[in-house]
C-alpha cells in the first residue's frame, strides 16, 4: 500500500528544476506532500484532491493524474533552501477514510549553489 | 501557541524495559497520530487517533500501545523495549479527518533501544 516515489534522490544546481513522482496501485483520494529537513519535522506543502485543481506553494507545484494512480512534485528554479526530503502521503477509501495517510519512503532533494 | 510537543527528545533503552512517550498539543486538534522513522523508510503509522477516548491501528502498531484520556494528550507505550523499536518517533496532530487539513508534526524522540 505504500506510494512509491522515484528518484530516490536528485542533486542539483541552483537555479535548475526537478520533477518528483508518486504513484500508488490503489485509486487514490488524495495526495499529500511534505518536506522534511535533516533532523526536523516534516513540513507540510500541499494537499491534491481527486477532482482538484493543481496546487501551487511559492515556486513548487504539484499534479495529481487520477487514471495514472499518481502525483509529481515540480520544483521550479530551484533555491537552496528546497533541500531536504520530500515525502508524498496518498489515503485511499474515500472521504471517512482521508485521514489515515501513508507515506512513501522519501525522496532526498541536494541544492548545490 | 507551542503547536505540537513531545517528550523526552532522547531515550536510551535497555532490551525488555517500558517506556511512555507524551505528545500534548493545544491547538484543540481531533486527530492525532504517532509514525516512527526509520532510515530510507520514511514514515509509518503506528497508532491514530481519532478524539479523545479513541485509538485504531496503523501500518505498524505491534509492540505499541496508545492511549488518549485528554483531547490534547496522545501517549505511546512499549511494554518491553526491543532492538528493532529503535526508531525517531513523530507525533502528529489535525484539526479533524477532513480531507485538505494538513498534519502538524512535533519535533520528535530518538529512541535507542540497546
Amino acid at each position: 500500500q505504500q506510494p512509491v516515489q522515484s528518484p530516490q534522490a536528485v542533486i542539483l544546481r541552483e537555479g535548475e528544476d526537478a520533477v518528483i513522482n508518486c504513484s500508488s496501485s490503489k485509486a487514490l483520494y488524495s495526495v499529500h506532500w511534505y518536506r522534511q529537513k535533516h533532523g526536523e519535522a516534516p513540513v507540510f506543502l500541499m494537499i491534491l484532491l481527486k477532482g482538484g485543481e493543481q496546487m501551487r506553494h511559492e515556486k513548487i507545484s504539484a499534479s495529481f493524474n487520477e487514471k495514472k494512480q499518481q502525483s509529481s512534485l515540480y520544483l521550479t528554479a530551484s533555491q537552496l533552501s528546497y533541500s531536504g526530503t520530500y515525502f508524498c502521503g496518498t489515503s485511499v477509501g474515500g472521504y471517512s477514510s482521508a485521514s489515515k495517510i501513508i507515506f512513501g519512503s522519501g525522496t532526498r532533494l541536494s541544492i548545490r549553489p | 501557541n507551542a503547536g505540537v510537543t513531545q517528550t523526552p527528545k532522547f531515550r536510551v533503552l535497555k532490551t525488555g524495559q517500558s517506556m511512555t512517550l507524551l505528545c500534548a498539543q493545544d491547538m484543540n486538534h481531533e486527530y492525532m497520530y504517532w509514525y516512527r522513522q526509520d532510515p530510507g523508510m520514511g514514515l509509518r503509522l503506528i497508532h491514530y487517533s481519532v478524539g479523545e477516548g479513541t485509538t485504531a491501528k496503523g501500518e505498524v502498531p505491534d509492540g505499541y500501545n496508545v492511549s488518549r484520556l485528554k483531547k490534547q494528550n496522545f501517549l505511546l507505550g512499549l511494554e518491553s523495549a526491543a532492538p528493532s523499536q529503535t526508531s525517531v518517533y513523530f507525533c502528529a496532530s489535525s484539526l479533524n479527518g477532513l480531507v485538505g487539513n494538513e498534519q502538524f508534526f512535533g519535533p520528535g524522540t530518538r529512541l535507542t533501544v540497546l
